[in-house]
């Protein structure tokens, strides 16, 4: 049963460390999404690749957030430095074209 | 513009009594449709998708869906609700280009009363 993976699935930090999340997809997917999940914002797309490259990451902060994909097997998401605002649920998806996409079990972050 | 309007914040059901979400949609070309669920603590599980065809589609966990163009709707339906139903859906629309980006409503959550 093919899944999406995350690590780590909780993690707990300082202000102003770095916060790096990993992402497997699931194989054979080209697609990769990242959201991070709120009580007040609910779900929000903070960035997505195809074939590795990214196509649009308009939903992150860009001063602190970036996201990359090394290899096909493996996407992140780091935060530097981390503020308490960014304490949340981190959703890694993969998909192939629209056929829909599915979900890691998603990281929770907490800064203090 | 694209969106997906789920009009019911807050839903809660008796068990064994039927259900019915709703969910509308605003979206420029042809709609894929989907229904997702995500239980306490848990990432979101497809339930089912709409792409074409029969506009009645069954999904996973005894759910099903009806796409009504004229309605601009999307429905997600359960003739008994199980108390286990009790989790967070998310209606969500995209076409048929390949990045597979998907625009979410603010999600329903359903509560199951025993």
């Amino acid at each position: 049963d093919a899944r999406v993976t995350q690590t780590p699935r909780h993690k707990v930090t300082e202000m102003g460390q770095e916060v790096t999340m990993r992402c497997q997809p699931i194989l054979g997917h080209n697609t990769v999404f990242w959201y991070r999940q709120t009580m007040m914002q609910g779900l929000e797309l903070l960035a997505y690749f195809r074939n590795r490259a990214p196509l649009d990451d308009s939903g992150m902060p860009k001063d602190r957030f970036s996201a990359e994909m090394p290899d096909a097997t493996l996407a992140t998401l780091k935060i530097q430095p981390s503020e308490p605002r960014d304490s949340a649920v981190y959703f890694c998806a993969s998909g192939s074209g629209p056929l829909g996409q599915y979900f890691g079990p998603g990281t929770r972050l907490t800064v203090t | 513009a694209q969106s997906v309007t789920q009009p019911d914040i807050h839903i809660t059901v008796s068990e064994g009594a039927s259900l019915e979400l709703r969910c509308n949609y605003s979206y420029g070309a042809t709609p894929y449709l989907f229904w997702y669920v995500q239980s306490p603590g848990q990432g979101l599980q497809l339930l089912l998708k709409y792409f074409s065809g029969d506009t009645l589609v069954q999904g996973i966990k005894g759910f099903e869906a009806e796409f009504k163009r004229s309605q601009s709707s999307f429905n997600l339906r359960k003739p008994s609700v199980h108390w286990s139903d009790a989790a967070e859906y998310f209606c969500a629309v995209g076409g048929s280009g390949n990045t597979g980006k998907l625009i979410f409503g603010q999600g329903t959550t359903l509560q199951v009363k025993p």
